[in-house]
């Protein structure tokens, strides 16, 4: 079964760090990039964060761009973001999300879509 | 950065019903490679967002085709055929031409009546 699983989500005091994972399992992990999407409270969805397939290269929302980081072990499965000097702001349900990837030649490459999305973790900034 | 507008926030609609929601951005979303980067999703209550449509109009795996998706360029829409009580939830459009950012509509809302 195709899942992904975060964790890591709870609460934490402004200026405070916290680290999500994400677990994959029911595909190729290291075939794909990978994304984090964010929810406030009654509100819409943000992108947060992209990483390509290898992990080497990384985009951020200038709403988090030098207090988070995006990464990943592509040998455990698992998508990390390490978010430091938190604000309240940051409070959301924390997703992360597959790029749905296009096969060419043999080659996965960034479709540029999120076809698959986990239940998302909650990180509340208090 | 690319702003996303859909239109409307919320309606309401009879089962059976059709439907339309409008996104528009800021900027052409046709990409130099040929493709166009705008995807449809919907989040069901207390549930996370599930992908409908990718690239414009391409359903994704499921989807049933009582949607679909259309518009160039800057202009988008997708559309219900017929209403379904399942279909309630918040609709978003996303373009991701460019990256960063990729950027969210706000949101509509289908509610049943």
């Amino acid at each position: 079964e195709v899942q992904l699983v975060e964790s890591g989500g709870g609460l934490v005091k402004p200026g405070g760090s916290l680290r999500l994972s994400c677990v994959v399992s029911g595909f190729t992990f290291s075939n794909f990039s990978m994304n984090w999407v964010r929810q406030a409270p009654g509100k819409g969805l943000e992108w947060v964060s992209t990483i390509n397939a290898g992990g080497g290269s990384t985009y951020y929302a200038d709403s988090v761009k030098g207090r988070f980081t995006i990464s990943r072990d592509n040998s455990k499965n698992t998508l990390y973001l390490q978010m430091n000097s938190l604000r309240a702001e940051d409070t959301a349900v924390y997703y992360c999300a597959k790029d749905g990837g296009v096969t060419i030649f043999g080659l996965v490459l960034i479709a540029r879509y999120f076809d698959l999305w986990g239940r998302g973790t909650l990180v509340t900034v208090s | 950065d690319i702003v996303m507008t859909q239109t409307p926030l919320s309606l309401s609609v009879t089962p059976g019903q059709p439907a339309s929601i409008s996104c528009k951005s800021s900027q052409s979303l046709l990409h130099s490679d040929g493709k166009t980067y705008l995807s449809w999703y919907l989040q069901k209550p207390g549930q996370p967002p599930q992908l409908l449509i990718y690239e414009v109009s391409n359903r994704f795996s499921g989807v049933p085709d009582r949607f679909s998706g259309s518009g160039s360029g800057t202009d988008f829409t997708l559309k219900i055929s017929r209403v379904e009580a399942e279909d309630v939830g918040v609709y978003y459009c996303m373009q991701s031409i460019q990256l960063p950012p990729y950027s969210f509509g706000q949101g509509t809302k289908l509610e049943i009546k």
